[in-house]
């Protein structure tokens, strides 16, 4: 079975420092991947998805980026970290029907 | 593109109680219907999901939900709530077919079970 694992689970960083999170896949192949941000009060926004290596697509303009170096590798950055990039990160990939999604346990940020 | 509303971001139901939470969608096609919860300290998780047939769809725990097409609604329902049910509910769309670009999700709606 499908297995999603992101690190770091918690981080506390400054303003205009760098971010790097990591999304790994496990038990399947070739998978979209995809990055949510669940803010309080606003669901969950998608910030990125890709569906293959190196292949990238951005729902918003915002401050961060996301890169695929790897099958079953999912990362989402930033160069210098606003206020306004805290909140929950999902990493998501495909759940076991077409459409239907797969969450991992998702990394909270907090930005001070 | 599609989007999702859910009608109320606050619920609090005392035991017992019946629950209805209610989704609109508005998208011009066929779509794939979601409910997605999160309890305290956990991952998102589906509840249930909706794609063809019976428009009354049963998940775990005792949820259910209806898909009326002419209201384009997916309202989640459970006759007798419990405690643990205590969570963050989210409804979510895609189109038929699935797609590459993931699921629109609504707001949530935080649902609060007292004993």
């Amino acid at each position: 079975s499908q297995t999603i694992h992101q690190w770091p689970a918690t981080l506390v960083q400054p303003v205009g420092s760098p971010l790097s999170l990591e999304c790994t896949v496990e038990g399947t192949s070739n998978p979209n991947l995809y990055w949510y941000r669940q803010a309080a009060g606003r669901g969950l926004q998608l910030l990125f998805y890709s569906v293959g290596i190196g292949q990238i697509s951005s729902e918003v303009p915002q401050n961060l980026s996301a890169s695929r170096p790897q099958d079953r590798q999912f990362i989402l950055s930033s160069k210098k970290l606003l206020l306004s990039d805290s909140g929950f990160y999902l990493c998501a990939g495909p759940g076991s029907a077409a459409g239907e999604l797969f969450f991992g346990e998702g990394s909270r940020l907090t930005v001070l | 593109a599609q989007s999702v509303s859910q009608h109320n971001h606050h619920v609090i139901l005392s035991e017992a109680a019946s629950l209805e939470l209610g989704c609109n969608y508005s998208y011009g096609g066929t779509v794939n219907l979601f409910w997605y919860v999160q309890y305290p300290g956990q991952h998102l998780q589906l509840l249930l999901k909706y794609f063809s047939g019976d428009p009354l769809v049963k998940g775990i725990k005792g949820f259910e939900a209806e898909f009326i097409k002419s209201k384009f609604s997916f309202n989640l329902r459970k006759p007798s709530v419990q405690w643990s049910d205590t969570a963050e509910y989210f409804c979510a769309v895609n189109p038929s077919g699935g797609g590459a670009d993931g699921l629109t999700f609504g707001k949530g709606t935080h649902l609060i079970i007292q004993p």
